[in-house]
């Protein structure tokens, strides 16, 4: 069966500093894969979305990163962080062609102070 | 741009039937209808897919009209623990893959 797993699960972090957010998936290749963030009592935005190994598209301008060095890992980035950066951070999949159902991660709370 | 509209909140008591309907005009030929459910710190969990007519599965049902501009999520006999927020979302197919937007989803308060 497919899983996903993302890390680390909670962080906080000072403004300037780097980030680096793993998720990988087992189970399944040539996934699509996602990165939202959710604001405390907000939706969930659409951050990056890749189809493919360094195939990246973002949806929304920031200093925030993608890069997705292998088929099922998806990494989500920053040089320096933000206090606006804080938020709950989930990564998702779907399958190629596949239709639209999107198995999340566990999230990662990151804190910026 | 949106592409689904649902109510921000509702609020209902437990063992009622909830229906939760969301607004899609714009909806593809090859789009389908998905619903899921989010508690706090935790990420959304798949509910129910439909592309037509009526779907029914272990926890819920969900009813589209044949212009397919709209579809309802059925939660019924809803207990405490159904309290969470719950998002429809359209399918949109892009070349090799889906880009999936969430709307702001609909806040459902079950009371005792």
């Amino acid at each position: 069966s497919q899983t996903i797993h993302q890390w680390p699960a909670t962080l906080v972090q000072p403004v300037g500093s780097p980030l680096s957010l793993e998720c990988t998936v087992e189970g399944t290749s040539n996934p699509n894969l996602y990165w939202y963030r959710q604001a405390a009592g907000r939706g969930l935005q659409l951050l990056f979305y890749s189809v493919g190994i360094g195939q990246i598209s973002s949806e929304v301008p920031q200093n925030l990163s993608a890069s997705r060095p292998q088929d099922r890992q998806f990494i989500l980035s920053s040089k320096k962080l933000l206090l606006s950066d804080s938020g709950f951070y989930l990564c998702a999949w779907s399958p190629r062609g596949g239709h639209q159902v999107l198995p999340f991660g566990e999230g990662s709370w990151l804190t910026v102070v | 741009l949106a592409k689904t509209t649902q109510p921000i909140s509702m609020d209902s008591y437990e063992g009622q039937e909830v229906n939760i309907t969301c607004s899609h005009n714009n909806i593809a030929t090859n789009d389908y209808i998905t619903w899921y459910q989010q508690f706090p710190s935790q990420g959304p969990r798949f509910i129910i897919q439909g592309y037509k007519t009526k779907v029914t599965n272990e926890v819920a049902s969900l009813f589209i009209p044949a212009d397919r501009k709209s579809s309802t999520l059925s939660l019924p006999r809803v207990s405490l623990s159904d309290t969470a927020v719950y998002y429809c979302l359209v399918g949109d197919i892009i070349t090799g893959g889906f880009k999936t937007i969430f709307g702001a989803g609909t806040r459902l308060f079950v009371k005792a």
